[in-house]
C-alpha cells in the first residue's frame, strides 16, 4: 500500500471548515484514499473513502486532485467533538486481508 | 444499534495467567480483526478472520491466538501472557475482507500485565 504524509498536528477554529491535507504521492491505479479518526483512545471511526472523485457524505467531504497524488478533507463547520487525530490511509483493494495501515495521522485541536 | 462490543474494557492480568478477550458484532460482518496501539508504535494487525474457521496472522501475532467458530465472536486469547503485551486493543469489523468496506471498531480494551 502507497504511504502517505500528514502534518503531526494542526488548529481549527470552531464553526470554521477544517481542511486536513494528505499527499500520496506513489499512489497506484487500484488504491483507495480513506480517512478515519480517533477522539482519545476510542476505537477509530471511518469517515469517507474515495478512488478518484471527491466524495461528500455527512461527516466530511473528500476532494481528490487530479493526478491523484493528494487529497483533502473537509470538516464542514468544525465543532469541539471534532478534535480528534485523523488518518489518511492508502488501500489496494487486491488482495484478501482487508488492512489498514495506520501511521501518525495528523492531531486536529479544534480551538473556540 | 450496529456495533462492534468488546469487553472487558479494562484489565490488570499478572504475568503468565491465560486470558481472553471478546469481540462480538451484530452485523453479520464476515471479516473481522484485532489491533493493538502502543504509543509511538501506533495501530498494528494482530490477528484477522475472512469469514467463519478462516483466521490468519497479521503484523504482530506472537503471542496471541484467535478463533471464529461463528461469524459474530472473534476472540483474542492471550495463552501466557507477559508485560509487552500491555497495550490498548481493539476489534473490529467489515462487511467483507474485500472490496472497499469501511471498519467498525470497539471501544477499547485496555490491558496491564504486570
Amino acid at each position: 500500500d502507497a504511504k502517505t504524509t500528514q502534518p503531526p498536528s494542526m488548529d481549527c477554529a470552531e464553526g470554521r471548515a477544517a481542511n486536513l491535507p494528505c499527499n500520496h504521492s506513489t499512489i497506484s491505479g487500484n488504491e483507495y484514499v480513506y480517512w478515519y479518526r480517533q477522539i482519545h483512545s476510542q476505537g477509530p471511526q471511518y469517515i469517507i473513502h474515495g478512488l478518484k472523485n471527491n466524495e461528500t457524505n455527512e461527516m466530511a467531504s473528500l476532494i481528490i486532485t487530479e493526478d491523484r497524488k493528494s487529497s483533502t478533507l473537509i470538516l464542514p463547520h468544525a465543532t469541539l467533538r471534532d478534535t480528534a487525530v485523523y488518518y489518511c490511509i492508502v488501500r489496494s483493494l487486491l488482495g484478501g486481508n482487508n488492512r489498514l495501515a495506520f501511521g501518525k495521522g495528523n492531531q486536529v485541536v479544534v480551538i473556540p | 444499534e450496529a456495533q462492534v462490543t468488546q469487553n472487558p474494557r479494562y484489565l490488570i492480568t499478572v504475568t503468565g495467567k491465560k486470558l481472553t478477550v471478546t469481540c462480538s458484532q451484530n452485523m453479520n460482518h464476515e471479516y473481522m480483526s484485532w489491533y493493538r496501539q502502543d504509543p509511538g508504535l501506533g495501530l498494528r494487525q494482530i490477528y484477522y478472520s475472512m469469514n467463519v474457521e478462516v483466521t490468519d496472522k497479521g503484523d504482530v501475532p506472537e503471542g496471541y491466538k484467535v478463533s471464529r467458530k461463528e461469524k459474530r465472536n472473534f476472540p483474542l486469547i492471550l495463552e501466557s501472557p507477559s508485560p509487552n503485551q500491555t497495550s490498548l486493543y481493539f476489534c473490529a469489523s467489515s462487511l467483507s475482507g474485500q472490496g472497499f468496506y469501511g471498519y467498525t471498531f470497539g471501544s477499547g480494551t485496555r490491558l496491564t500485565v504486570v
